[in-house]
Order: C-alpha cells, then structure tokens, then sequence
C-alpha cells in the first residue's frame, strides 16, 4: 500500500529561521511527488512537481528536492507570509492511479 | 480568468437529506476529483472522472454519488446515507487522469444541523 509520512506535525519559526520539511513515501513505482500550500479555510495551492531522484525546483524562498525515499521543502528566511500548511503527495506508476497524500505540516512563521 | 469554482463555502445538512455540493471548471481538463478532508488527516478520494459520462469510485465513495453530463461540471451528492458528512470538500481537475498536476477549487465546509 502507497504512504506518506510528513514530518514534523508542526513547525514554528522565527521570520529569517531557515528550516525543512519532510515528506517520506513508499510508493510501488514513483510517478511525481507533489507540493501543495494550504491556507486555513481555502484550497490547496500548487507547488512544485517531482520526478525523479535527484530532480529540485525552487520558487522564491521554497525549494523541493527528492531521493528515492523522501522529498524535502526547504524553507530559506522565511517570512509570517510563508505560515500555511504544507502538503506532499505521491502518485504510482502504472494505470490510472490515484495521488495519496499525507497529513501536512503546519508552520508558523513568528515576526 | 481560468480556474475551478465550488459553490457553496458553506453548507447545512438536516439529518435525512441529500444535499449538492457544486463544482465548475474552465481550464478545459479531461480528468475531475472529488476530495475529502477532516481535521488531522490527509486528503481522502471520494470519486473521480476521466472523462464525460464516466467516472470511478475511490478510497471512500460510500453515501456519495457524482455525475459528469458536461466536461466543465463534477456535482457531487451526498446522500442520506453518508453518516458523518461533516467535512471540508475539496474539488480538483487535471488536463488529464493519471500524470498531470492537479488545481483545487476553494472548498466546500458542509455541517450538519
């Protein structure tokens, strides 16, 4: 069965206080490992897509990466803007398969 | 401006009723997702459809029924028999069902009175 595991539950930073998320998975074959940003009451906000182990993508002050086993959101002097909860989700290779996607983590960014 | 709209925010359910929840797209993809969210978990599948007149149960499709008759609209049901509907609804589309990123709507929060 495909699992994500994020960690930690939750994060709480000081504005500036670079820190990483982490999104561990099983996953029989990985398709694309996904990042999405959620606000509190509103819809998941895309982020970032991952291939392949190896692969990173930035954007502003956010950068994914990816290995075989995890992936990681690195978060580089955040701001009280960055405070949201963040999503990972895998998808399996082979059919029409389904995302799967983890509890998220929720960070607080303090000024 | 292109996106997906789900309507309402809000939504009360007397105990025996159907209600629908609302869910519209213009970016011209194929595939449409019908998603759950509780406080604490992850985002849960409830059905999904790859094109019209066609869609697939998911993880958690018991007390709901869907229908895609036009590309641009996924209404979702949720009937009677859904015991706990209280839940966050998350509506998703795709270009197509299988490899593309998928764009949420803004969510629909049903309570039930």
């Amino acid at each position: 069965e495909d699992q994500v595991t994020q960690s930690p539950e939750a994060l709480r930073l000081q504005e500036g206080e670079s820190s990483s998320l982490n999104c561990s998975y099983t996953v029989s074959g990985l398709r694309g490992l996904f990042w999405y940003r959620q606000d509190p009451g509103k819809g998941p906000e895309f982020l970032f897509t991952l291939y392949s182990a190896g692969e990173e993508k930035e954007k502003e002050r956010l950068k994914a990466t990816l290995t075989k086993k995890e992936s990681f959101l690195h978060i580089t002097a955040p701001k009280p803007e960055d405070s949201a909860t963040y999503l990972c989700a895998v998808q399996a290779r082979g059919g029409n398969t389904p995302l799967v996607f983890g509890k998220g983590t929720r960070l607080s960014v303090i000024a | 401006d292109g996106g997906i709209t789900q309507s309402p925010k809000y939504l009360f359910r007397k105990e025996g009723q159907n209600v629908t929840l609302s869910c519209e797209q213009n970016l011209n993809h194929d595939a449409m997702y019908w998603y759950r969210q509780d406080p604490g978990q992850g985002l849960r599948l409830i059905y999904y459809s790859q094109i019209v007149n066609d869609f697939q149960k998911g993880d958690i499709a018991e007390g709901y029924s869907v229908s895609r008759e036009k590309k641009e609209s996924f209404p979702l049901t949720v009937t009677s028999a859904q015991k706990n509907p209280t839940a966050f609804y998350l509506c998703a589309s795709s270009i197509r069902q299988g490899k593309e990123t998928q764009y949420f709507g803004p969510g629909t929060r049903l309570l039930v009175l």
